[in-house]
């Protein structure tokens, strides 16, 4: 079974460019997540998408940064326009209906974005 | 303000001793408890959870502790190996909420061989 795939693996753009990251989640799983690691911190959520549905983007930081799940399949992160603090690893995880706690989630290896 | 706090960044231990790993929480909410590793350029690996109802949780080599009137738990790996070599979060959600989790910021275990 393939697993949460990412790309890029790293990114490097300018201030306020445009930068879109794409998340695949393992095959059958409705749960997708999307949750971003700064400068070697806590790791903090995203947001939530249940199939196509956002369930939950609380931890969204601002309306530069715009999560899409096309057809409840993969999902795009774009952040326009970037700014230096959005520099980090951002990670996708997904996980099948049920409880993610018992279980956990399966984590994408990142992208690691660095805005100069 | 963090609500999950590893407040150990490093420990070094010697290959066959015991790591203890050390996590404290604030939100009375969490009631799930998951431990993540995470190698250098890979995403975090689920390890092993616990919920609120049990102090303790064993798989393997792995053990986690629970102590809910003190807000900690804490990750044992008995005996350590130098693979285990990783950065270790800890993590805490609300069954009663959403689904996402709260971590730490983690911490580097370095096993010596």
């Amino acid at each position: 079974e393939a697993g949460v795939t990412q790309f890029p693996s790293h990114s490097v753009i300018e201030k306020g460019q445009t930068v879109t990251l794409r998340c695949d989640p393992i095959s059958g799983h409705d749960n997708l997540y999307w949750y971003r690691r700064v400068m070697g911190k806590e790791i903090k959520f995203l947001l939530h998408f249940v199939k196509e549905s956002k369930q939950d983007e609380s931890g969204m930081p601002n309306n530069r940064f715009l999560a899409e799940r096309t057809g409840g399949t993969y999902s795009t992160l774009k952040v326009q326009p970037a700014e230096l603090e959005d520099s980090g690893v951002y990670f996708c995880a997904s996980s099948q209906g049920g409880d993610p706690y018992y279980y956990g989630y399966t984590f994408g290896s990142g992208t690691r974005l660095t805005v100069v | 303000d963090q609500q999950v706090k590893q407040n150990s960044p490093s420990l070094s231990v010697q290959e066959g001793r015991i790591s203890i790993l050390n996590c404290d929480y604030t939100n009375s909410m969490f009631d799930y408890f998951l431990w993540y590793k995470k190698y250098p350029a890979e995403g975090p690996t689920f390890l092993i959870s616990i919920s609120s109802i049990k102090d303790k949780n064993e798989d393997g080599r792995f053990t986690v502790f629970l102590n809910k009137s003190a807000k900690h738990l804490s990750l044992h790996i008995v005996p350590s190996q130098p693979g285990d070599s990783a950065v270790y979060f800890c993590a805490a959600g609300s069954s009663g909420s959403a689904r996402q989790l709260t971590f730490g910021s983690g911490t580097q275990l370095t096993v010596l061989p």
